[in-house]
């Protein structure tokens, strides 16, 4: 069983510019949430889709949005990137949705590594 | 803000029990207490997870506080492969989002 999918794994932008980060999760999983991971802030929640909706959004500016397509894939999009959103973007996905949330593990991707120069 | 406490790194002897603490005094009656482990340039992997009673599986054993106010991860008997960042995560069902991170513990094991 494939596990989930995240790409790019790395890339470099400049300040300014905007990164789509992509998210493939497992085979019948429809709950897909994203977090950012940082030396100095550690991991923090950044969205939560179900079934296509944004179910949950984590204390992030504007800039950072995302979407769920029908097949359960998920992309997240940074747009006007600063230096401190150089960090490693993580996809978990999960068989659960939100109202049962926290009785099923999550299943993370190994996440994208992005740099802002 | 809810919040869990975790110290910053443990050490252990290969093949002894390790017990690794987590405080989460602010809790809520529908968190779920969860650990994920993470190993460099991987994300995180799932441990256990629990609400009130204790856990076991075949990683390990949760132990939870009656006042559900800490909890302790529990490794039986610590491998080198164990070796990793350990965190104790608050995630909740009810109202709007709840995904409480520690800042983890670094177990390093020693041969």
């Amino acid at each position: 069983k494939a596990g989930v999918t995240q790409t790019p794994r790395y890339l470099i932008k400049t300040r300014g510019q905007q990164v789509t980060l992509s998210c493939s999760p497992i085979s019948g999983h429809r709950s897909v949430s994203w977090y950012q991971q940082t030396p100095g802030q550690g991991l923090q929640f950044l969205f939560e889709y179900f079934s296509e909706t944004q179910r949950n959004k984590g204390n992030f500016p504007g800039r950072f949005s995302g979407r769920q397509f029908s097949n359960s894939r998920s992309e997240m999009n940074v747009s006007t990137l600063e230096l401190g959103d150089s960090a490693l973007y993580l996809c978990a996905s999960s068989l659960v949705g939100p109202s049962d949330r926290g009785t099923g593990e999550l299943f993370f991707g190994e996440g994208s590594r992005l740099t802002v120069l | 803000d809810a919040k869990t406490t975790q110290p910053n790194s443990m050490e252990s002897n290969e093949e002894e029990p390790v017990h690794l603490p987590c405080n989460h005094s602010t809790i809520s009656g529908t968190d779920y207490i969860h650990w994920y482990r993470q190993l460099p340039s991987q994300g995180p992997e799932y441990v256990i997870h629990g609400l009130t009673s204790n856990v076991n599986n075949r990683m390990a054993s949760l132990a939870i506080a009656e006042d559900r106010k800490s909890s302790t991860l529990i490794l039986h008997r610590a491998t080198l492969r164990d070796a990793a960042v350990y965190y104790c995560i608050l995630i909740g069902s009810a109202g709007t989002y709840k995904y409480i991170f520690g800042t983890g513990t670094r177990l390093k094991v020693l041969a």
